[in-house]
């Protein structure tokens, strides 16, 4: 199995232009998660998708934040519009069911710039 | 919410050394998972602890959830330089995981 793919892996975009990043989850995973890491706040949950459904939003930063599962194999994080301090590194898990909290698996991240 | 503290944040260690980070929640878990995240890389899943009291062994690293099943700890013995790296512990209520600030392991030659 690859894995859990992310691309892209850097993007450098200029403040007020939208940002996509997209993740394939790994093959039967039913739980994919969107987190964000920087060093000041760590390692932040976004948004949990279970099944494609989005369950837990509440760490979405606000309304310029958007993420949808359109189907078991693709995810994405759309930030509209951009601003400095959205500059991160973005991971996205997945693991095989939900429950008792199973190993969760890293995509390799994105690292967004912002300038 | 639930929160979980990890110390130290920072950890220099001469090669051939043991060390120790710990972590701390604010409410009793259902189970704890540990991850190592390489200079650039990405958190990898280590160990979970999911009973009382339970300890885990993977070489030189030893994993224990203490008996409240709040607390945790991640001993490494003989410390090389592939440790090189930040530690994380996540605890769990659900699905949700909340992770410690991680101990970043640096190693003396």
């Amino acid at each position: 199995d690859a894995g859990v793919i992310q691309s892209p892996r850097h993007e450098v975009t200029e403040m007020g232009q939208e940002v996509t990043l997209r993740c394939k989850p790994i093959s039967g995973h039913n739980s994919l998660f969107w987190y964000r890491q920087t060093m000041m706040r760590g390692l932040e949950l976004l948004i949990y998708f279970n099944n494609n459904v989005p369950i837990d939003d509440s760490g979405m930063p606000e309304d310029r934040f958007s993420a949808k599962m359109p189907n078991a194999s693709f995810s994405t994080l759309k930030i509209q519009p951009s601003e400095p301090r959205d500059s991160a590194v973005y991971f996205c898990a997945s693991s095989p069911a939900p429950g008792l909290a199973p190993e969760q698996f890293f995509g390799p991240g994105t690292r967004l710039t912002v300038l | 919410g639930q929160q979980v503290m990890q110390i130290p944040q920072y950890q220099h260690v001469q090669e051939g050394e043991d060390f120790t980070t710990y972590c701390n929640s604010s409410t009793t878990l259902s189970n704890i998972q540990w991850y190592k995240q390489r200079p650039g890389g990405h958190p990898v899943f280590l160990i979970q602890l999911v009973k009382s009291g339970e300890v885990k062994k993977q070489k030189r690293l030893t994993f224990q959830f203490g008996e409240a099943k709040k607390n945790s700890s991640l001993h490494i013995t003989a410390t090389q330089t592939t440790d090189v790296g930040t530690y994380f512990c996540a605890g769990s209520n659900d699905y949700k995981l909340s992770f410690g600030a991680g101990t970043t392991v640096t190693v003396r030659a």
